[in-house]
């Protein structure tokens, strides 16, 4: 099993340009997530999927829209990219242990650094 | 804004000796996990602790749980140099939105 991949693994973009990371799992999860990762601010949830079709939005989800259909694939666009999102982008997946609670460990793919100039 | 804050931001211990850090958080929780990220690399689960357990081991780790402080602690015993890493507290809500707030980390180097 490869787990949860992430393409691409490093990109640069100019301001106002757009671009989908894509992030793939393999483990047949319900929930996936994507995450930003900045220095000394941890990570920061844009935003997630408890299912095939469904999206929500976690922390930071402003300039950030995300696909969910199909099940294994999770796809997080930049319609228009900004400096401010110049970052580590991380994808992430679970499943679920127990109904109705969240007993669960996320599964994190190794991440794309983007740079937006 | 972060449920969760490590502390402290960064441990330097030198091999053979325990690490701590610290992780406080603000809301009510269902489980509190801890994760460990080397550098340049995903974040992997170490443990997870849930709202009623105290006490958690696995290995070398040790994880305690004080619901009332809204704190957590992660203990590594006999630290060695791969050990080196941040190590970030994970905790989620007890809405049911199965959404994680992770915290800043704390950077553990440990010294050959």
């Amino acid at each position: 099993n490869a787990g949860v991949t992430q393409t691409p693994k490093f990109r640069v973009l100019k301001t106002g340009q757009s671009m989908t990371l894509l992030c793939a799992q393999d483990m047949n999860h319900e929930y996936m997530y994507w995450y930003r990762q900045d220095p000394g601010m941890g990570l920061r949830l844009i935003h997630y999927s408890v299912g095939e079709g469904t999206t929500a939005k976690g922390e930071v989800p402003d300039g950030y829209n995300v696909s969910r259909l199909k099940k294994q694939n999770f796809l997080l666009g930049l319609e228009s990219a900004a400096p401010s999102q110049t970052s580590v982008y991380f994808c992430a997946s679970s499943y679920l242990l127990g109904h109705g609670s969240s007993y669960n460990e996320q599964f994190f793919g190794p991440g794309t650094r983007l740079t937006v100039l | 804004s972060q449920q969760g804050e490590e502390d402290p931001q960064a441990l330097s211990i030198q091999e053979g000796e325990n690490a701590t850090m610290n992780c406080s958080y603000k809301t009510s929780i269902n489980n509190l996990q801890w994760y460990r990220q080397n550098s340049g690399r995903g974040l992997v689960h170490l443990i997870l602790i849930r709202s009623n357990e105290r006490e958690k081991h696995s290995g070398r780790l040790r994880v305690t749980l004080d619901t009332s402080k809204k704190s957590s602690s992660l203990l590594i015993t006999a630290s060695r140099a791969a050990d080196t890493a941040s190590y970030f507290c994970a905790t989620d809500g007890t809405s049911g939105t199965y959404k994680y707030i992770f915290g800043t980390g704390t950077r553990l180097k440990v010294l050959a």
